[in-house]
């Protein structure tokens, strides 16, 4: 059965510095998204991607945040500057329809 | 007041017992209704989805909408032990904004 993946699947970074998530969204998927989940806390929408460009974003999405697909078959989520509120997993989400999304196993991402 | 509002329990139960979760929520906007299972430290996994009122099912798994009541229930029947996890409910809308709104997840723990 297709899936989504993402590596690496723990990243310990240190403030200020860029990290860069990266997922393999399921092959005949067209929308992709990245969510975040704070320890204890709800899954929150960072941004969708379609047809090459952001669909949509939420306020947690600020300039430090951007995302990208490089070719093919990935999908990127580039934070430039960590701060230790970024601390959260991320997971990664494809779809052929909004209310039908197939996450990933997620990114924890460690900020020090 | 929150858009989505999910007791987080724990709920636990014994093995066998039919398990009711439920979320309410206030954006009478929302149409596509969704279940997710998590796992601890994974990613969230689709049980089912509903679009507008009614009961849909699938196997051990319920999923039913009052949108008159803005409540929305999963029922579990005959749950396992391997059913242990986090249960997210999400929604959203067909105009506008697409992209799902979470509950924060009840927990659940069937014990033997």
């Amino acid at each position: 059965e297709p899936e989504v993946t993402q590596t690496p699947s723990h990243q310990v970074t240190q403030m200020g510095q860029e990290v860069i998530l990266r997922c393999v969204p399921i092959s005949n998927h067209l929308y992709f998204y990245w969510y975040r989940q704070i320890l204890g806390q709800k899954v929150e929408f960072l941004v969708s991607f379609y047809n090459n460009e952001i669909s949509e974003k939420s306020e947690i999405f600020d300039d430090q945040f951007s995302v990208e697909r490089p070719d093919g078959s990935n999908f990127t989520l580039k934070i430039r500057s960590t701060k230790l509120e970024d601390s959260a997993m991320y997971f990664c989400a494809s779809s052929l329809a909004a209310h039908e999304q197939f996450f990933g196993p997620g990114t924890r991402l460690t900020v020090l | 007041q929150k858009e989505v509002e999910q007791d987080p329990g724990p709920l636990s139960v014994p093995e066998g017992a039919i398990v009711s979760l439920n979320c309410t929520y206030s954006n009478s906007a929302f149409q596509y209704f969704m279940w997710y299972r998590q796992y601890s430290r994974k990613g969230p996994e689709l049980l089912m989805y509903t679009y507008s009122s009614g009961n849909k099912e699938d196997g051990r798994f319920t999923a039913q909408v009052d949108k008159s009541s803005k409540y929305i229930s999963l029922f579990i029947r005959d749950s396992q032990p391997s059913d242990s996890a986090t249960y997210l409910c999400a929604m959203s809308a067909t105009g506008g904004s697409y992209i799902p709104t979470f509950g924060r997840g009840t927990s659940l723990i069937v014990h033997p």
